[in-house]
């Protein structure tokens, strides 16, 4: 069963540009989420999607955003970039069983994004 | 309370000997607990995780420990080897709400020396 693939692996835009990440999770997972790493945050979550709705948010400014697909494929949206959004955006999928039991989240290897 | 506090930030071990990284939490209602260890230029990947209802669970070198009073949990490696250097994470997630959010720890860089 192939992993989570995120795209790009690297990008460098400058300040006050926008950015599209995207993320296809693994075959049969329907959440997805996604977590910011920086060295001085470490990681933080950004939001999770199932079913294509937004189901819990992390304390990220409106300039993040997302959303998933009806395949369970997503896409992070980071608007007006400054400096501080540098960092390895990390999507990680899981089953997202509705009885609410734990699904294990497996990472894909993250997008660099380097905010000049 | 949506804190988890990790120590050691860095440890450096002798191959053979244990690795321990301890973790604490705020919140009581988190109920899933597990560690994630990541390698440069890779995402984190599952090692081994715990509920509350356990205070201990083994798989192979790898062992959490749980002290729900305490409210900390702790990873041990055994017998630890090279290939084990790598970054560590703890996390909390409160699932019984039907939370998928991980709240990670700062993380300990393990080296192992030969």
């Amino acid at each position: 069963k192939a992993g989570v693939t995120q795209t790009p692996r690297y990008l460098i835009k400058t300040r006050g540009q926008q950015v599209t990440l995207s993320c296809s999770p693994i075959s049969g997972h329907r959440s997805v989420s996604w977590y910011q790493q920086t060295p001085g945050q470490g990681l933080q979550f950004l939001f999770e999607y199932f079913s294509e709705t937004q189901r819990n948010k992390g304390n990220f400014p409106g300039r993040f955003s997302g959303r998933q697909f009806s395949n369970s494929r997503s896409e992070m949206n980071v608007s007006t970039l400054e400096l501080g959004d540098s960092a390895l955006y990390l999507c990680a999928s899981s089953l997202r069983l509705t009885s609410g039991g734990q699904e294990t989240q497996y990472f894909g290897p993250g997008t660099r994004l380097l905010v000049l | 309370q949506q804190q988890v506090k990790q120590s050691p930030q860095s440890l450096i071990v002798q191959k053979g000997g244990i690795s321990i990284i301890n973790c604490a939490y705020e919140n009581t209602a988190f109920d899933y607990f597990p560690w994630y260890q990541q390698f440069p230029g890779k995402g984190p990947a599952l090692l081994i995780a715990i509920r509350p209802d356990v205070s201990e669970k083994k798989e192979g070198r790898f062992t959490i420990s749980f002290n729900k009073s305490a409210k900390q949990f702790s990873l041990h490696i055994m017998d630890s080897q090279p290939g084990d250097s790598a970054t560590y994470f703890c996390a909390a997630s409160r699932i019984s709400g039907g939370y998928n959010k991980l709240i990670f720890g700062a993380g300990t860089r393990l080296a192992v020396h030969p």
